[in-house]
């Protein structure tokens, strides 16, 4: 069984500019969710969908950050523009609903 | 809000040594717990998952136990190699939907 693709795995962007990142969750998971992890800490949660229903982006940054799933399976989170800040590795992951989250390898972003 | 906390920070540990990890939560109104391991530059890999109703999970040398009470979980991992390497972290769930509160991570160093 495939696992949760991402890409790119990295990225390096001048600030001001924009960027996305790509999820392919597990297939069947209806549930998906983006986090970013900055340097030595856990990852934080952006926002959690439900197929194609943003459930929870109450810790969005909807000034800059954007996301979508449109046909309740793969995903996109954007961010425009870009600050020096953003930079951290992002992580998506699904889960068949009330259970096991399981990770994608993340999406280096250094914002220069 | 819910805070975990994972001590210590980081430990090495020889080869063959039994590693004790934990994870303190302050909010003891938890859905479930999780376990990862994260290698450098790559994504969480599960571990184990334990519901709030179950005081322990095992799977192979990997033992987790959950005290709601005292909000507290120890992953113990029975004679460690070094393939045992990496940062440990534990995520602490809510709500039924996954909202994970995670902690900073323990990053481990097994020497051979």
């Amino acid at each position: 069984e495939a696992g949760v693709v991402q890409s790119p795995r990295y990225k390096i962007i001048e600030k001001k500019q924009p960027v996305a990142f790509w999820c392919n969750p597990i297939s069947g998971h209806n549930t998906l969710y983006w986090y970013r992890q900055n340097l030595g800490q856990g990852p934080e949660l952006l926002i959690r969908y439900e197929n194609e229903e943003a459930v929870d982006d109450s810790q969005l940054p909807k000034d800059r950050f954007s996301a979508e799933r449109l046909k309740g399976v793969d995903s996109t989170l954007k961010i425009q523009p870009a600050e020096l800040g953003d930079s951290a590795v992002y992580l998506c992951a699904s889960s068949p609903g009330q259970a096991e989250q399981f990770f994608g390898p993340g999406t280096r972003l250094t914002v220069l | 809000k819910q805070e975990v906390t994972q001590i210590p920070a980081a430990l090495s540990v020889p080869e063959g040594e039994n590693l004790v990890l934990n994870c303190s939560f302050t909010d003891s109104a938890i859905y479930n717990l999780q376990w990862f391991r994260q290698d450098p530059g790559k994504g969480l890999t599960s571990l184990l998952l334990i519901q709030s109703s179950q005081r322990e999970q095992t799977s192979g040398r990997l033992n987790a136990s959950l005290d709601k009470s005292s909000g507290r979980s120890t992953l113990y991992i029975a004679a460690s190699q070094p393939g045992d390497s990496a940062t440990y972290l534990c995520a602490v769930s809510t709500d039924s939907w996954g909202k994970f509160q995670f902690g900073a991570g323990t990053q481990v160093v097994v020497t051979p």
